[in-house]
C-alpha cells in the first residue's frame, strides 16, 4: 500500500533560520512527487513537481530534492509570509495521488 | 479566470439529511477530484473522474455519490448525512499531474 509520512509534524522558526521538511514515502513505481502550500482557510496550491531521484526544483526561498524514497523541502531564510501548511503527495503510475499529512510550518518574526 | 469554484464555503446539516457540494472549474481539465479533509491526516480522495459520464470510487467513497454530466461541473452529493463526514471538502482539477484546488467546503453535521 502506499504511504506518505511527513516530518516534522509542526515547525517554528525564526525569521532568517534556515531548515528542511521531510516528506517519505513508499511507492512501487513513481509517476511524480509533488509539494503544495496551503494557507489556513484555502484550498492547496501547487509548489513543485519532480520526477526522478537527483532532480532539484527552486522557487525563491524555497528548494525541493527528491531520492529514491524520500524529498526534502529546504526553506532558506524563512520570512514570516512562509507560514503555511506544506503538503506532499506521490503519485504511482497508473493510480491517483496520495497525500501526506503535512508540516505546519511557523516562521516567527 | 476563476479556476475551480466550490459552494457553499460552509454548511451545518443534521444527522440523517442530504446535500451536494457544487464544485466548477472553467480550465477545460478532464480530471476531477473530490477529498476530505481530516486533522492529522492527508487529504483522502472520496471520488474522482477522467472526463464526462466517467467516475470512479477512491479511498474513501461511502456515503458519496457523484455524476460529471459536463466537463465543468462535477458535484458531491451526501446521501444521508452523518456526524463522521464532518470535514473540510476540497474538489480539483489536475492537467499535467498538477492539481488545482478551489477554496473548500467546511461541513458539520450534528
Amino acid at each position: 500500500e502506499d504511504q506518505v509520512t511527513q516530518s516534522p509534524e509542526a515547525l517554528r522558526l525564526q525569521e532568517g533560520e534556515s531548515s528542511s521538511l521531510n516528506c517519505s514515502y513508499t511507492v512501487s513505481g513513481l509517476r511524480g512527487l509533488f509539494w503544495y502550500r496551503q494557507d489556513p482557510g484555502k484550498g492547496p496550491e501547487f509548489l513543485f513537481t519532480l520526477y526522478s531521484a537527483g532532480e532539484e526544483k527552486e522557487k525563491e526561498r524555497l528548494k525541493a530534492t527528491l531520492t529514491k524514497k524520500e524529498s526534502f523541502l529546504h526553506i532558506t531564510a524563512p520570512k514570516p509570509e512562509d507560514s503555511a501548511t506544506y503538503l506532499c503527495a506521490v503519485q504511482e503510475y497508473g493510480q491517483n495521488f496520495v497525500f501526506g499529512p503535512g508540516t505546519r510550518l511557523s516562521v516567527l518574526p | 479566470n476563476a479556476g475551480v469554484t466550490q459552494t457553499p464555503k460552509f454548511q451545518v446539516l443534521k444527522t440523517g439529511q442530504s446535500m451536494t457540494l457544487q464544485c466548477a472549474q472553467d480550465m477545460n481539465h478532464e480530471y476531477m477530484s473530490w477529498y476530505r479533509q481530516d486533522p492529522g491526516m492527508g487529504l483522502r480522495l472520496i471520488h474522482y473522474s477522467v472526463g464526462a459520464g466517467i467516475t470512479d470510487q477512491g479511498e474513501v467513497p461511502n456515503g458519496y455519490n457523484v455524476s460529471r454530466s459536463t466537463t465543468e461541473d462535477f458535484p458531491l452529493r451526501l446521501l444521508s448525512a452523518a456526524p463522521s463526514q464532518t470535514s473540510v471538502y476540497f474538489c480539483a482539477s489536475s492537467y499535467g499531474g498538477i492539481q488545482y484546488f478551489g477554496a473548500g467546503t467546511r461541513l458539520s453535521v450534528l
